[in-house]
């Protein structure tokens, strides 16, 4: 239960476009399309942006896009704004002993 | 409104035991797979366990397997997770979240406000 690779921070300045990326093993993110991520503000619960690796939710900005080439998945988010500034996580479904679920380290996205 | 409120968390020593408890509400608790996650100060989201709607399948992250117990009450709206021999790190805001399916590797959908356990001496 090895926790998915994050960049600790990312930088962007309003308007632009950024890319988090998560990167994996065949055993989690490359195995299988069961990849989330989620937004957290300080102090707040983490909220859920992405679903199967590119799904939004109800009520999630389409700013928000997912997708994955082989172990790495990547989370973009386009039209930066000041309220996009957190902390996001991705996650994957592994069955690579039991079944569970793994976290990326998480990413600070500072938006300049 | 789809609600989950956590309690129980609290200060506990070293070896000693805890249990939290999620309350649901604003949805059918008994259709969904629950979970809890907890994050230590300053750092990242840990899965710590999963169960399923009628807790046919139950499962553990490998730093918890054996200390922690996770079950559900569907007729109280209810997820607990009794926590034995605590270790200092098991420290952290613990999580209650739901699957937006009815397994493990579903997107968590609905998150509570989290429950601090602190142990301690």
């Amino acid at each position: 239960q090895s926790a998915l690779t994050q960049p600790a921070s990312v930088f962007g300045s309003p308007g632009q476009s950024i890319t988090i990326s998560c990167t994996g093993t065949s055993s989690d993110v490359g195995g299988y399309n069961y990849v989330s991520w989620y937004q957290q503000h300080p102090g707040k619960a983490p909220k859920l942006m992405i679903y199967d690796v590119s799904n939004r939710p109800s009520g999630v900005s389409n700013r928000f896009s997912g997708s994955k080439s082989g172990n790495t998945a990547s989370l973009t988010i386009s039209g930066l704004q000041a309220e996009d500034e957190a902390d996001y996580y991705c996650s994957s479904y592994t069955s690579s002993s039991t079944p569970s679920v793994v976290f990326g380290g998480g990413t600070k996205l500072t938006v300049l | 409104e789809v609600q989950l409120v956590e309690s129980g968390g609290g200060l506990v020593k070293p070896g000693g035991s805890l249990r939290l408890s999620c309350a649901a509400s604003g949805f059918t608790f008994s259709s969904y797979s629950m979970n809890w996650v907890r994050q230590t100060p300053g750092e990242g989201l840990e899965w710590v366990s999963s169960i399923s709607s009628s807790s046919s399948y139950i499962y553990y992250a490998d730093s918890v397997k054996g200390r922690f117990t996770i079950s559900r009450d569907n007729a109280k709206n209810s997820l607990y997770l009794q926590m034995n021999s605590l270790r200092a790190e098991d420290t952290a805001v613990y999580y209650c979240a739901r699957n937006s399916g009815n397994y493990l590797y579903y997107g968590m959908d609905v998150w509570g406000q989290g429950t601090t356990v602190t142990v301690s001496s």
